[in-house]
This record gives C-alpha cells, structure tokens and sequence, in this order.
C-alpha cells in the first residue's frame, strides 16, 4: 500500500520555465511534508518542507503547495535550469517516536537549455 | 557541523555471501538512524530506523538485519545475500525535534 505516490515517473521542461512536480498521499497522519533532490549514485539531499497546518512555502526559486482537503502537493520550481536535472522525492512524515520517512517513487526532472 | 559518513561506495558480492555496511554520523548525540534502500528506478523504501542504542526496528520483513552498537554508529547487515538484495543503500540521520533528514552518499550493492 503505497501511501505516498508520484504519479508521473518523468517531466521535461525548457530551461526558464516553470517546473511542478506533484505528489498524493493517503495518510492523514501525515503532520510534515518533504521533496528531496537526488543525483545519480548521491543521497538524497533536502529541498524544502511544510507543516500540514500550511499551505504554502517558499524558498527561493522553490515553492510547496499543500492542498490538505485534497491530499495533493506540488513543488514548483521557478525558473528552470538545467541544474536542477535531477530526481525528486516526495516524502511525508507521521509524528511518532521514529519519525519516519515514506518516500514517494520519485519524479525524474530533465531541464532543455 | 554535522556529516554522515556510509562505506563503500559501491559493492560487488557473490550470492551467499555476508554483507556489512556502516554508518556513522558525526557532531551530533543521540541521533534517530535510518537504512533505505532504493531499487533500481523505484522510490525509496525504509528497512530499519533506531532511536537509540541497541533499539532497532524493522519496517519490512527481509534478509538483512541491523545494529547499533554505538550511539552513532548504524550496521546494515545480512548472514547470505540473495540476488534480489542488489540495489542502492541510503543512511540517513534525524536529530529529534527536526523534521528533515540528511542521507549519507549511498553504498549500490549488486549481488551477482
């Protein structure tokens, strides 16, 4: 039972423009909300994330947008580079004494210069 | 400041044989500790977290096993790899009170 799901596997986007990746969960247990970036043969590295009392976060050029009654995120990355050429993880967190992380399958982001 | 350390990068080991990978994180104390692992074109799946030394918990039934026998020291270990154990194994560490958690560069494992 996949409580965290990215439903598309892939998105291609021209360099400049907006990028917006999303992501569904069944839990509504879910108190944090997280994307992660990954390279190839890298760990995960840290983005950004919104509580679920929230709707929106913003750093910089990375935005999250939590739609709770809807049980949909996004983030959208705004403009695009190439740079950002990556895979990215959706993950969701309950609050208990392990705090876990449930990932989602991860969206594969190519930027075209 | 805070790093992650996971050891070896890579990994070729024939079926049957024992696996030990590690992990240990340093600048913090009584971290929670984490091994995922991420099949090839999948998403990451939590195998085991620990809050504690010696408090292990397992998220999946499988053929490994892990240990902490120091606070921030995480083992990841099997007795005889099965082919389908090949994959990409992530540490990851929390400090209590933080939401995020930071990934260690990842051990890809391939049975053969």
């Amino acid at each position: 039972d996949q409580q965290v799901k990215q439903n598309s596997p892939s998105l291609s986007v021209q360099e400049g423009r907006i990028s917006i990746l999303n992501c569904d969960y069944t839990n509504s247990m879910f108190d944090y909300f997280l994307w992660y970036k990954k390279y190839p043969a890298e760990g995960p590295t840290f983005l950004i994330s919104i509580s679920s009392i929230k709707d929106k976060n913003e750093d910089g050029r990375f935005t999250v947008f939590l739609n709770k009654s809807a049980k949909h995120l996004s983030l959208h990355i705004v403009p695009s580079q190439p740079g950002d050429s990556a895979v990215y993880f959706c993950a969701a967190r309950v609050n208990n004494a392990g705090n876990m992380l449930t990932f989602g399958g991860g969206t594969r982001l190519m930027v075209k210069p | 400041s805070q790093t992650i350390h996971q050891w070896p990068a890579t990994l070729v080991q024939p079926v049957g044989s024992p696996l030990s990978l590690e992990c240990t994180v340093e600048g913090t104390s009584n971290p929670n500790l984490y091994w995922y692992r991420q099949a090839a074109g999948r998403g990451l799946q939590l195998l085991f977290y620990s809050i504690g030394i010696d408090q292990i918990s397992s998220e999946v039934p499988q053929n490994l096993s892990a240990s902490r026998p120091q606070d921030r020291q995480f083992i990841l270990s099997s007795k005889k790899l099965l082919l389908s154990d090949s994959g990409f194994y992530l540490c990851a560490w929390r400090n209590t009170g933080n939401t995020e958690a930071f990934f260690g560069q990842g051990t890809r494992l391939t049975v053969v």
